[in-house]
């Protein structure tokens, strides 16, 4: 069936570090890719999509690009903020079918 | 209402008790998901309502777990003698369904989840 891996956290990074969150889909047709964030005590928010390839997705200093050939759709940000640490969720979605299925999220952690 | 919210936000239940759990959709959205999110993990899903038709329980994980939307409008999950493994948070989401560009894609709203711990 449909899934979606992402790498295992927790992340610990400085403050203004580089950020890559790695993610891989295994999914027949085209799906739309999506990177959730939810922060301490909040509900899961969209942080940007991709519905098809060679989209870019972006929002908030962070980008995703939707890569068929190997499956991925990894985030990443230039420079993370304090205010970035959060679990990050990768997920899809079958345009004919509307779930959502989510990988088990990356717990990012930045030091000031 | 400005989001989707849900009711109560937390509920500890004894093992075996019945549990209701109450979703309160985006005015006008026709979709509306149930998703449980075990601890460190992602959501999964549960059931989809398209106004007041279930169109999948396929992630029901199992006949205890009930869920209605008599209206179209709030939601319903309900959780018979609930079990320990019942143990999770509760999300409903709701979507407006709509078309771009000849593909169908409906944006999903997440409330703030309920948190069951069954003892």
């Amino acid at each position: 069936g449909d899934s979606v891996t992402q790498m295992e956290g927790p992340v610990t990074l400085s403050e203004e570090a580089f950020l890559t969150i790695n993610c891989t889909y295994t999914a027949t047709g085209y799906p739309s890719l999506f990177w959730y964030v939810q922060y301490p005590g909040e509900g899961l928010q969209l942080l940007l999509k991709a519905t098809k390839a060679d989209d870019k997705g972006s929002n908030k200093g962070f980008e995703a690009t939707y890569r068929k050939e190997t499956t991925s759709f990894h985030l990443e940000k230039g420079s993370v903020q304090v205010s970035d640490s959060a679990v990050y969720f990768c997920a899809l979605n079958k345009n004919r079918d509307d779930k959502i299925i989510f990988g088990k999220g990356t717990r990012l952690h930045i030091l000031p | 209402g400005a989001g989707v919210s849900q009711s109560p936000r937390y509920k500890v239940a004894k093992r075996g008790q019945d549990v209701a759990l109450r979703c309160d959709p985006i005015s006008g959205h026709v979709s509306l998901f149930w998703y449980q999110q075990a601890l460190g993990q992602g959501p999964e899903f549960l059931t989809y309502f398209q106004n007041e038709a279930q169109l999948d329980k396929s992630g029901l994980p199992s006949d205890r777990f009930f869920a209605e939307r008599p209206e179209g409008s709030v939601s319903t999950l309900k959780i018979q003698r609930t079990q320990q493994e019942d143990s999770a948070v509760y999300l409903c989401a709701s979507s407006l369904m709509g078309t771009s560009g000849g593909v169908s894609y409906n944006e999903q709203f997440f409330g703030p989840g309920t948190r069951l711990t069954v003892l």
